[in-house]
């Protein structure tokens, strides 16, 4: 399988908890992108990775998010001390670069996060 | 701020009718616009897409049509089959940014 690829597919946890998720890109793509989705609403960005860099963040990554593409291959979030707002799909996607255009994204099956 | 809005929220069609599916962007420097398709309980998939200097593209039974002036961009989906009961988003985006604001969705149903 050549996808994009999340684990864990489900997390469920306390509140006040840490929790960590992990995406492996496709592994020519040197593009890696993290989304939250909450049900009945399209992805919303968080945070973009060009190789092991962090170019841009959202302003929906607060201080108790981070995120880290340490070797610039597969990419960890990590949300402590996690909230009941913070239940959501966690989705990461990569692309390649395509001449300075539009990459088209490839997104993975997503980590689902329910925080009790 | 940038803002995509998506209609309809829900659309039933019979199977072999024709399905609409229409956005309206905010952002003028908006030059990309994707279409994903996600099934229950996976990710968002790529369908098509259109860039901003073409004003429509067609693939199979699939077509997407830009009008840069009104700022809308749709999704036509021909021929229906009970396999393209799904949720549908659009998307948009501008150089120099990778950030993409996704519409709110369609969950489209095909009757058989």
């Amino acid at each position: 399988d050549t996808g994009v690829s999340q684990n864990p597919r489900h997390k469920i946890t306390k509140r006040g908890q840490n929790v960590t998720f992990r995406c492996d890109p496709i592994s020519e793509h040197n593009r890696l992108y993290w989304y939250r989705q909450t049900l009945g609403q399209g992805p919303e960005f968080l945070t973009y990775f060009q190789n092991e860099a962090q170019l841009e963040k959202s302003r929906l990554l607060s201080d108790r998010f981070s995120a880290e593409r340490p070797k610039g291959s597969f990419s960890t979030l990590e949300i402590q001390r996690t909230e009941q707002g913070d239940s959501a799909m966690y989705l990461c996607a990569s692309s390649s670069p395509q001449g300075g255009a539009n990459e088209k994204l490839f997104f993975g099956s997503g980590t689902q996060l329910s925080v009790l | 701020g940038e803002n995509v809005e998506q209609h309809p929220s829900t659309l039933s069609v019979q199977e072999g009718d024709s399905a609409v599916i229409k956005c309206t962007y905010s952002d003028s420097a908006s030059n990309y616009f994707p279409w994903y398709k996600q099934e229950l309980g996976k990710g968002p998939q790529l369908i098509i897409d259109i860039r901003s200097n073409v004003g429509e593209k067609k693939d199979q039974r699939i077509a997407v049509t830009l009008n840069k002036t009104a700022k809308h961009f749709s999704l036509h989906i021909t021929e229906t089959q009970p396999e393209d009961s799904a949720v549908y988003f659009c998307a948009a985006s501008s150089s120099g940014t990778y950030k993409y604001i996704f519409g709110t969705g369609t969950r489209l149903k095909v009757l058989a």
